[in-house]
């Protein structure tokens, strides 16, 4: 079956540096891949998607990579901030109706 | 405002009560979606409608009803619930392909 990963563990960087957050999935081949932002006790923003035939996307202090032969996206928070901790989810098109399937999430963490 | 809006922020509500959950959306969107989120967890789907119609009930018990009056206003009906159901509701909306979703703040639904 479908399954996608993200690090379960909490991602603590300091202030500054970049932060580096893992999605991985199985089975599967995706068109493209979505990641989402979430603060606590509120839903998801989106942040950025990239396409199957696009090696890398950037926005602001935000790039993301998509391997499709390693079936791995990575997400780049760059000269991180404070403000910047949140959970991170990766999602992608799957199921019926290409409705998106989700990671659990990575929690990050940037201290002062 | 993300441009969809969930009330109650917050519900309490005792196993016997009758409560409904509201999301509404004015982005033109065509799909509309109920998640459950508890703590640690993926994302649930819980149901999908397209154009009004309901195209995806995930095995929801039918202690959850949805109702769907038009693309703009969805709504969760409750009754019955059990205390495993307390979690974070969250609505959100997409356009057809790529599925972006835009989320609403959610409902923390608490049962008693």
């Amino acid at each position: 079956s479908q399954k996608i990963e993200q690090n379960s563990e909490a991602l603590n960087i300091q202030e500054g540096k970049t932060a580096t957050l893992t999605c991985n999935y199985t089975n599967y081949s995706p068109a493209y891949l979505q990641w989402y932002r979430q603060d606590p006790g509120r839903g998801p923003v989106f942040l950025l998607l990239i396409r199957e035939n696009e090696k890398e996307k950037r926005k602001e202090r935000l790039k993301v990579t998509f391997d499709t032969t390693l079936k791995q996206s990575l997400f780049h928070i760059t000269a991180s901030q404070p403000a910047d901790s949140a959970t991170y989810l990766c999602a992608l098109p799957g199921g019926s109706n290409y409705q998106l399937i989700w990671g659990a999430g990575t929690k990050l963490i940037i201290k002062p | 405002e993300t441009g969809v809006t969930q009330t109650p922020r917050h519900l309490v509500m005792g196993m016997t009560n009758k409560k409904s959950l509201k999301c509404e959306q004015h982005l033109g969107h065509n799909a509309m979606y109920w998640y459950k989120q508890s703590a640690k967890k993926p994302l649930e789907l819980m149901f999908v409608y397209n154009f009004k119609e309901q195209t995806e009930n995930n095995s929801v018990p039918s202690r959850f009803s949805p109702e769907c009056p038009n693309s703009s206003h969805l709504f969760l009906h409750l009754h019955t619930l059990q205390p495993e159901d307390s979690a974070l509701y969250l609505c959100a909306s997409s356009q057809v392909g790529p599925y972006v979703y835009t989320f609403g703040s959610g409902t923390r639904l608490t049962v008693v």
